[in-house]
């Protein structure tokens, strides 16, 4: 069974806050991660594309690391804003014929001004 | 590039009856994925075309709904006989491959 989760669920951090949170997915048959910023009223947003062990990306503030061996994504966001409040999701590829992708249910960050 | 579109925006239909959602795609795209969002959850998948083709549907998915995509192009989602729970944010996303998915800004259903 192929599942992917992330944790926390939910976050509320102060206006300046470093934050980062996790997604882990199975270690085997790996095939690329992508992270996701899902604001409220709005649709999913691509963010990052990880597909080699030891990726870093990294877009302004936010940045992401990727273990494949242990079956782990990061995503860290420095200096958080209002603007940053959203739910962040990763989703899964496996490798294979037989190729899924397998959302989580996300983290959903909320940041105090 | 004008995006995902997908219509209508908001859809009110009694319980019972059948509705059927639209889906344009980024042109260049040849996938075309649908989703269905509720509350406090992230996308759960329901199916996906490659081209014309659809390659997978979600066993959670009832005989009641249908999806069809005849030209590779535009996309559309058919639920029959709906039913309270169908209440949702219906999400449709395409992307060359297994590239980053681009999301349209969804049909919201309400079933009265």
């Amino acid at each position: 069974i192929l599942n992917v989760e992330q944790s926390p669920q939910s976050l509320h951090v102060q206006e300046g806050d470093s934050t980062n949170f996790t997604c882990s997915f199975p270690s085997s048959n790996f095939y690329a991660l992508h992270w996701y910023r899902w604001e409220t009223a709005k649709s999913p947003e691509a963010l990052f594309v990880m597909t080699l062990n030891g990726d870093e990306k990294k877009k302004g503030r936010i940045s992401a690391t990727l273990n494949t061996k242990e079956g782990y994504s990061y995503l860290y966001i420095k200096g958080s804003q209002p603007e940053d409040s959203a739910t962040y999701l990763c989703a899964f590829w496996n490798a294979g014929n037989n190729r899924k992708l397998i959302w989580g249910l996300g983290t959903s960050l909320a940041v105090n001004p | 590039d004008t995006g995902v579109s997908q219509n209508p925006r908001h859809k009110i239909t009694k319980r019972g009856q059948n509705v059927t959602f639209r889906c344009d795609p980024i042109s260049e795209h040849n996938r075309l994925y649908w989703y269905r969002q509720t509350l406090g959850q992230g996308p759960e998948f329901l199916t996906y075309f490659q081209n014309e083709a659809q390659l997978e549907k979600s066993r959670l998915l009832s005989d009641r709904f249908s999806a069809e995509r005849p030209k590779g192009s535009f996309s559309t989602l058919e639920i029959q006989r709906t039913e309270q729970g169908d209440s949702a944010m219906y999400l449709c996303a395409s992307a060359t491959e297994d590239q980053p998915q681009h999301f349209g800004d969804g049909t919201r259903l309400s079933i009265l």
